[in-house]
């Protein structure tokens, strides 16, 4: 039973560039959700996916935006990137309803803006 | 969703059991604890969580004091690979969930040979 999968694992981009990370969920949860973590800090919540539309999101600008597919995969996309976007990006995958409320996540997109 | 207040770090002998505390003095009736760590480099890993009852599973323990204004996660015999930051985090389970989970600093737990 597959995790969690991110992808690309690593990425450099340079300021002004877009970028696109993908996740697929863990077996059998419908929801994605999206964290980005800065050196030394704890990962901070910035949207989530159900149902392909975006429910709940945290205090990021509109330059982040995602998409979820029917077969519950998801984009996080970053237009205009900063060098402050420069961070881990995880995907955590779980139930909309049901279930212990528990999050899986997936091992992160690191990524660079020179 | 409530705060949590955690050490910045702990040292643990392997082998001997880790106690991590966390206070949650503002906890709601309908919160629920939830802890997580995180290896270094890797993603968080969900480890247990409990509403008010001590709650056991085959990594850990978690206590919850009568009031619910603190608890503790035991790790019972800690190894080198149980070094990791560990978060405690406080939050409303709902149906149709709210799965936005607010991260603290955590706990920077190192396991000494």
């Amino acid at each position: 039973d597959a995790g969690v999968t991110q992808s690309p694992t690593h990425l450099i981009k340079t300021r002004g560039q877009q970028v696109t990370l993908r996740c697929s969920p863990k077996s059998g949860h419908d929801t994605v959700s999206w964290y980005q973590q800065a050196l030394g800090q704890g990962p901070q919540f910035i949207f989530q996916y159900y149902e392909e539309e975006e429910r709940q999101r945290g205090n990021f600008p509109d330059r982040f935006s995602g998409h979820q597919f029917p077969n519950y995969s998801s984009e996080l996309n970053v237009n205009a990137l900063l060098l402050g976007d420069s961070a881990l990006y995880l995907c955590a995958s779980s139930l909309f309803s049901g279930g212990s409320g528990e999050l899986f996540f997936g091992e992160g997109s690191r990524l660079t803006v020179l | 969703d409530a705060k949590t207040t955690q050490p910045t770090s702990m040292d643990c002998a392997e082998g001997r059991a880790a106690n991590l505390p966390c206070n949650h003095s503002t906890i709601s009736g309908n919160e629920y604890v939830y802890w997580y760590r995180q290896i270094h480099s890797q993603g968080p890993q969900y480890i247990i969580h409990g509403l008010k009852n001590n709650e056991t599973n085959e990594m850990a323990s978690l206590i919850i004091t009568e009031d619910r204004k603190s608890s503790t996660l035991i790790l019972p015999h800690a190894t080198l690979r149980d070094t990791a930051v560990y978060y405690c985090i406080v939050r409303v389970l709902l149906g149709g969930a709210t799965n936005k989970l607010i991260f603290g600093t955590g706990t920077l737990l190192a396991v000494q040979p």
